[in-house]
């Protein structure tokens, strides 16, 4: 089906060990995006990536890193996960020119890091 | 980048009409105004947008006023289920500024009977 999927949607992890979260969309937008929410907050942007090879930071960019190697996947890595970073992480992605601008969201991954 | 300002709570009735307003003094040029909706352990999603004066879509209506310091999102009739935190977005929608969305803490809604 279409749409962007995030995987996995939970995980539990301890601290100091390396997480991946993938994220992939089928509409072929350009732009993806990575934001963490912490209870109680709003959305934080990680970072974002305009196209393939291309990628920036946003607000909170510390402790993670990211690829974009094709337009459809976005993976988020933790390389050594802190307590932290224990929040609900969102995926998203938006088109081009000539639309809203929308912001499509992923469900969300829920990681916690003990 | 524009910063926006909204009230971190509401509380309204089943039936009522609600209003959140959101300021945001620096808006650019090229910006537009756009907001979301939040269910817990949900994306947020898209509600509606608008450049100027008035939108209105089958959820909500969106009220700018001309000199674009603030916005009003309205939504009629609320019923328990518009129970949610709604977001309000300052930016271009396909320019450089656009890739650099952020959300603030936006407001959360509390419907009751």
């Amino acid at each position: 089906d279409a749409g962007i999927t995030q995987s996995p949607r939970y995980k539990i992890t301890e601290t100091g060990r390396q997480v991946t979260l993938m994220c992939h969309q089928t509409w072929s937008h350009s732009y993806m995006f990575w934001y963490r929410q912490d209870l109680g907050h709003g959305l934080r942007l990680i970072y974002y990536s305009a196209a393939a090879d291309i990628t920036d930071k946003g607000e909170v960019p510390d402790g993670y890193v990211v690829s974009r190697s094709k337009t459809e996947n976005f993976p988020l890595t933790l390389e050594s996960a802190t307590r932290s970073q224990t929040s609900v992480y969102f995926c998203a992605s938006r088109g081009l020119a000539g639309t809203t601008g929308e912001l499509f969201f992923g469900e969300g991954s829920r990681l916690t890091v003990l | 980048l524009a910063k926006t300002t909204q009230p971190i709570s509401m509380d309204s009735y089943e039936g009522q009409e609600v209003n959140i307003t959101c300021s945001h003094n620096n808006i650019a040029t090229n910006d537009y105004i756009t907001w979301y909706q939040q269910f817990p352990s949900q994306g947020p999603r898209f509600i509606i947008q608008g450049y100027k004066t008035k939108v209105t879509n089958e959820v909500a209506s969106l009220f700018i006023p001309a000199d674009r310091k603030s916005s009003t999102l309205s939504l009629p009739r609320v019923s328990l289920s518009d129970t949610a935190v709604y977001y309000c977005l300052v930016g271009g929608r396909n320019t450089g500024t656009a890739s650099k969305l952020t959300f603030g803490t936006g407001t959360r809604l509390q419907v009751t009977l």
